[in-house]
C-alpha cells in the first residue's frame, strides 16, 4: 500500500538534468516527501525533503507542485554514478516514524 | 564522519542456525531501525528502537528479534533463518520522530546481506 507512484525506469544522457517524477495524490498537509537513492547493493541514500516549498541542496532540487499532489526531484547534471533506483517516500502521517518505500524508479544515466 | 556501520557485509549461515547482525552509529540518535530488503524489492521495515523502547511491526514474524543494549549499537537476531530469509538487512537511525521533517531524516548503513544455506 505504497502511498507515492513513480515511473519504473528512465534513461538520462550524462550532463543533462534527470527529472524523476512522483505523484502522491493522497498526501496530507502534514506529509513530508523524502527522495532516497539506492545502488545497487548499497543502502539506501538520504538526497533531499521537503512539504510545500522547493528545496535545493548540493544533490538535488526537489520541486513540489503547489497542490503538493507530486513532485519532481531533478538533478542538474547527471554523472554516470547517478545510476541508481530512487524512491520518493511520504511519511505516512505526521508524528510516525514509518516510511512506506513504493518500487522506485531505475534511472540508468547513459554515456 | 559521523555514520551507520553495520558488521558484517556479508554473513553466510546455514538453515536454522541463529545468525546475529550488527549496527553501530555514531551520530547520537535515538532511533534506530531494522529493515529487510529482498532482491529487486523496496526495503520493509521490521521493527525499532526509540530510545530503550522497543516497536515492532505487526507483520514481522517471531523468528526476528532485536537487542539494543545502549545509544550506539544495535543487534538483529534471526533465531532459526529459513530460505526465505535470505536477503539484505538495512539498519538506520533518525534522531528523533514525530518532530520535523529534519530530524526525523532516517540514515542508512551500507546494510548485511544474508545468505542462508
Amino acid at each position: 500500500d505504497a502511498k507515492t507512484t513513480q515511473p519504473p525506469s528512465m534513461d538520462c544522457a550524462e550532463g543533462r538534468a534527470a527529472n524523476l517524477p512522483c505523484n502522491h495524490s493522497t498526501i496530507s498537509g502534514n506529509e513530508y516527501v523524502y527522495w532516497y537513492r539506492q545502488i545497487h547493493s548499497q543502502g539506501p541514500q538520504y538526497i533531499i525533503h521537503g512539504l510545500k516549498n522547493n528545496e535545493t541542496n548540493e544533490m538535488a532540487s526537489l520541486i513540489i507542485t503547489e497542490d503538493r499532489k507530486s513532485s519532481t526531484l531533478i538533478l542538474p547534471h547527471a554523472t554516470l554514478r547517478d545510476t541508481a533506483v530512487y524512491y520518493c517516500i511520504v511519511r505516512v502521517e505526521a508524528g510516525t516514524y514509518k516510511y512506506i518505500f513504493g518500487t522506485g524508479t531505475r534511472l540508468k544515466v547513459l554515456a | 564522519d559521523a555514520m551507520v556501520i553495520q558488521n558484517p557485509r556479508y554473513q553466510v549461515t546455514q538453515f536454522g542456525k541463529p545468525v546475529t547482525l550488527s549496527c553501530s552509529q555514531t551520530l547520537n540518535h535515538n532511533v534506530m531501525y531494522w529493515y529487510q530488503q529482498k532482491s529487486s524489492q523496496a526495503p520493509k521495515l521490521l521493527f525499532h528502537y526509540y530510545d530503550k523502547d522497543f516497536n515492532n511491526e505487526a507483520d514481522t514474524p517471531d523468528n526476528f528479534q532485536s537487542r539494543r543494549p545502549n545509544t550506539s549499537f544495535c543487534f538483529l537476531d534471526i533465531r532459526s533463518p529459513g530460505l526465505g530469509d535470505a536477503a539484505m538487512y538495512l539498519c538506520a537511525t533518525s534522531k528523533e520522530i514525530g518532530a520535523s521533517g529534519a530530524t526525523d531524516t532516517q540514515y542508512f548503513g551500507p546494510g548485511t546481506r544474508l545468505t542462508v544455506l
